[in-house]
């Protein structure tokens, strides 16, 4: 199994321009979740979905959308990017739907600046 | 709102010493609680977790964690580091039913030689 992959690993984007940050995973895991990474603030959860067709915010969901058409995909889009959004931004999934109690299988994170 | 704090953003050790990395949280619901490990330039990878039963739970290189309800604390200890274990580390906390995660801010273990 790869995992949970994300791509791309890093990205530079002006301010205003929009991106899609790709997570996949092949454990045929019910739950995926997109976090950022910050400095001192730990990961903050932006969007998670507990099954294909189900998304719900996390704590830091504006600026951001989702949508879980399939079972392996979760992809997250910016659409208007701002300087506040440079950070690292990790994909995480879990088997057993909404409850967490295994824990978390994390991708390798995309590095994002927006200058 | 759930929310967790870590109490240490870093803690220096030399190498062969024990280190205790401290967790607190806030919930007035029953919780499920994690440690990850992020190795620099890499994700998090769980290193153990309690969800209910004995109050001590174990990892497979030596960590161990013991969940305090009365103190609202899930203190990681090590009674040898090595070098090896140099990386920061994060609790997390999930509101029994709930399924979102909470992370504190995450403390950095450098081992030193």
């Amino acid at each position: 199994n790869a995992g949970v992959t994300q791509t791309p690993k890093f990205q530079v984007l002006k301010t205003g321009q929009s991106m899609t940050l790709q997570c996949a995973q092949d454990m045929n895991h019910e739950y995926m979740s997109w976090y950022r990474q910050d400095p001192g603030m730990g990961l903050r959860l932006i969007h998670y979905s507990v099954g294909a067709g189900i998304t719900d915010q996390g704590e830091v969901p504006n600026g951001y959308n989702v949508s879980r058409s399939t079972t392996e995909d979760f992809p997250l889009r910016l659409l208007s990017a701002a300087p506040s959004q440079t950070s690292v931004y990790f994909c995480a999934s879990s088997p057993g739907g909404g409850r967490l109690t295994q824990g978390q299988y994390f991708g390798p994170g995309t590095r994002l600046t927006v200058t | 709102a759930q929310s967790v704090t870590q109490l240490d953003s870093q803690v220096p050790v030399f190498e062969e010493a024990p280190v205790e990395l401290r967790c607190n949280y806030s919930s007035s619901v029953s919780v499920y609680l994690f440690w990850y490990v992020q190795y620099p330039n890499q994700g998090l990878q769980l290193l153990l977790k309690y969800l209910s039963g004995s109050t001590l739970v174990e990892s497979i290189n030596g960590f161990e964690a013991e969940f305090n309800k009365s103190q609202t604390s899930f203190h990681l200890r090590k009674p040898s580091v090595h070098i090896s274990d140099t990386a920061e580390y994060f609790c997390a906390v999930s509101e029994g039913a709930g399924n979102m995660l909470t992370f504190g801010g995450g403390t950095r273990l450098m081992v030193k030689p």
